[in-house]
C-alpha cells in the first residue's frame, strides 16, 4: 500500500514554457501533499506543503507565482513550473501523507520523481 | 546552517555484515525521525521511523537507535544485502502528530553492499 505516482517521469522543455507535473496517491487519500526539489549532490529541499482544498504553504525563498501548486482532490496534486528557465532544471519529487490511515502526517510516501530539463 | 547532518557521504560493507548509518541533528525541538532509502532517479522510500519518546525501534533487518542527549541517531541494517545498496537519507521533524510535515533531510549516505 501507500503508492504515490508522478507524471511525467521526465520532461524536456524550452525556456519560457510552462510545465505541469502531477502527483497522485493511488491507494490512499492524501490529506497532505508535499513538493520537494533535489539539486545535484544535495538533499531534498521542501518547496511547499498543500492540504486538499486549501492554498499551498510555500517555504521561504520559493516563488509561489512561479511554482503553482494545486491540490484539488485527496488523490491529486499538481505542480506547474511557469515560464521555466534553465535554472529550474532539477529533480522534483512529491510526497503524500494521510492522517486518515492512523499515521501521523510525518510519515510521507514519495513519488518516483520528475526530471525537468529546461533548454 | 544544516540542522540534520550525515557526515559520511558513503559507506561500503560486505554482504552479511552490519551496516551502520549515522545521523546527527542540532535542533533539540526535533521529536520525530525517519530514514528513507533512495535509488537513483527514484523517489525516497520510507524505511523506519522513531519518535523522541523511544530510544529504539526495530523492523526486520532495520533498527533505528536514538540518543537524544547526543542528538544522534543511527540506522543498523543486519545482515546487509546487495539490494540494500542505495542512498539513505535521515530526516527530522519538529512536532509529532500536529506537524505540517516539514521534514528536514540530511544530505544522504551512499551505502554499497559488496557480495
Amino acid at each position: 500500500g501507500a503508492v504515490v505516482s508522478q507524471h511525467p517521469s521526465r520532461v524536456i522543455c524550452k525556456s519560457g514554457t510552462s510545465v505541469k507535473i502531477e502527483c497522485r496517491s493511488l491507494d490512499f487519500q492524501a490529506t497532505t501533499m508535499f513538493w520537494y526539489r533535489q539539486f545535484p549532490k544535495k538533499s531534498l529541499m521542501l518547496m511547499a506543503t498543500s492540504n486538499e482544498g486549501s492554498k499551498a504553504t510555500y517555504e521561504q525563498g520559493v516563488e509561489k507565482d512561479k511554482f503553482l501548486i494545486n491540490h484539488a482532490s485527496l488523490t491529486l496534486s499538481t505542480l506547474t513550473v511557469t515560464s521555466a528557465h534553465p535554472e529550474d532544471s532539477s529533480f522534483y519529487i512529491c510526497s503524500a501523507s494521510s492522517i486518515l490511515a492512523g499515521k501521523t502526517v510525518d510519515t510521507q510516501y514519495f513519488g518516483p520523481g520528475t526530471r525537468l530539463t529546461v533548454l | 546552517d544544516q540542522q540534520v547532518k550525515q557526515n559520511s557521504p558513503s559507506l561500503s560493507v560486505q554482504e552479511g555484515r552490519i551496516s551502520i548509518l549515522n545521523c546527527d541533528y542540532t535542533n533539540s525541538m526535533f521529536d520525530y525521525f525517519l530514514w528513507y532509502k533512495k535509488y537513483p532517479a527514484e523517489g525516497p522510500t520510507f524505511l523506519i521511523s522513531i519518535s523522541s519518546i523511544k530510544d529504539k525501534n526495530e523492523d526486520g533487518r532495520f533498527t533505528v537507535f536514538l540518543n537524544k542527549s547526543a542528538k544522534h541517531l543511527s540506522l543498523h541494517i543486519v545482515p546487509s544485502q546487495p539490494g540494500d545498496s542505495a542512498v539513505y537519507f535521515c530526516a527530522a521533524s519538529k512536532s509529532y502528530g500536529g506537524s505540517q510535515g516539514n521534514l528536514i533531510f540530511g544530505k544522504g549516505t551512499k551505502l554499497s553492499v559488496k557480495p
